[in-house]
């Protein structure tokens, strides 16, 4: 297996713009997770699926904040419109169970400007 | 939910020497406690984990010990390389409600120096 796979790879869009972000975690997997990383925050959980089904998406930080995932294989997070505070690398994760290894994509560093 | 601190925020040490990063928890309930590292520009990954059914496991140079008495876990890193140099971040899971998420401490920055 690839891993989790994420892209874009890295992402520079002007304020205003609708950004969306996309993963395809590991096949077989059922917990689905996207992390935002910055350096004053750290790692936050934004939002994680079960089965495709969002589960907790109380780290979402703002309503211009959306995730799906409409299938077991592929995931997006959708930022409308984007501020340059939403700057970070944002990781999708994914694991076989909810308290056992989390894999991370290599993840989207998004700049907003 | 969770709340996960770990410190030292940053650690250096000294090439060949041992390394110690601490995490505290809250939810007395949490029974998965993994450790991971993530190099610079690079994703975190997994390097050692435990459950609460034991106390202490080792995996050559990384160990990591638990005391659920206290809800405290720590990393042990020996003779300590410069490829070691990396952010870590310990985590526990929440178990409140429907949240079963990890939650992850605030990193440290370890750098040996050789």
């Amino acid at each position: 297996d690839a891993g989790v796979i994420q892209s874009p790879r890295h992402e520079v869009t002007e304020m205003g713009q609708e950004v969306t972000l996309r993963c395809k975690p590991i096949s077989g997997h059922d917990y689905l997770f996207w992390y935002r990383q910055t350096m004053m925050r750290g790692l936050e959980l934004l939002i994680y699926f079960n089965n495709n089904v969002p589960i907790d998406d109380s780290g979402m930080p703002e309503d211009r904040f959306s995730a799906k995932m409409p299938n077991a294989s592929f995931s997006t997070l959708k930022i409308q419109p984007s501020e340059p505070r939403d700057s970070a690398v944002y990781f999708c994760a994914s694991s076989l169970g909810s308290r056992t290894e989390a894999f991370f994509g290599q993840g989207t560093r998004l700049t907003v400007v | 939910g969770e709340n996960v601190e770990q410190h030292p925020s940053t650690l250096s040490v000294q090439e060949g020497d041992s390394a110690v990063i601490k995490c505290t928890y809250s939810d007395s309930a949490s029974n998965y406690f993994p450790w991971y590292k993530q190099e610079l520009g690079k994703r975190p990954q997994l390097i050692i984990d435990i459950r609460s059914n034991v106390g202490e496991k080792k995996d050559q140079r990384i160990a990591v010990t638990l005391n659920k008495t206290a809800k405290h876990f720590s990393l042990h890193i020996t003779e300590t390389q410069p490829e070691d140099s990396a952010v870590y971040f310990c985590a526990a899971p929440s178990s409140t409600g429907s949240a079963r998420q990890l939650t992850f401490g605030s990193g440290t920055q370890l750098t040996v120096l050789p």
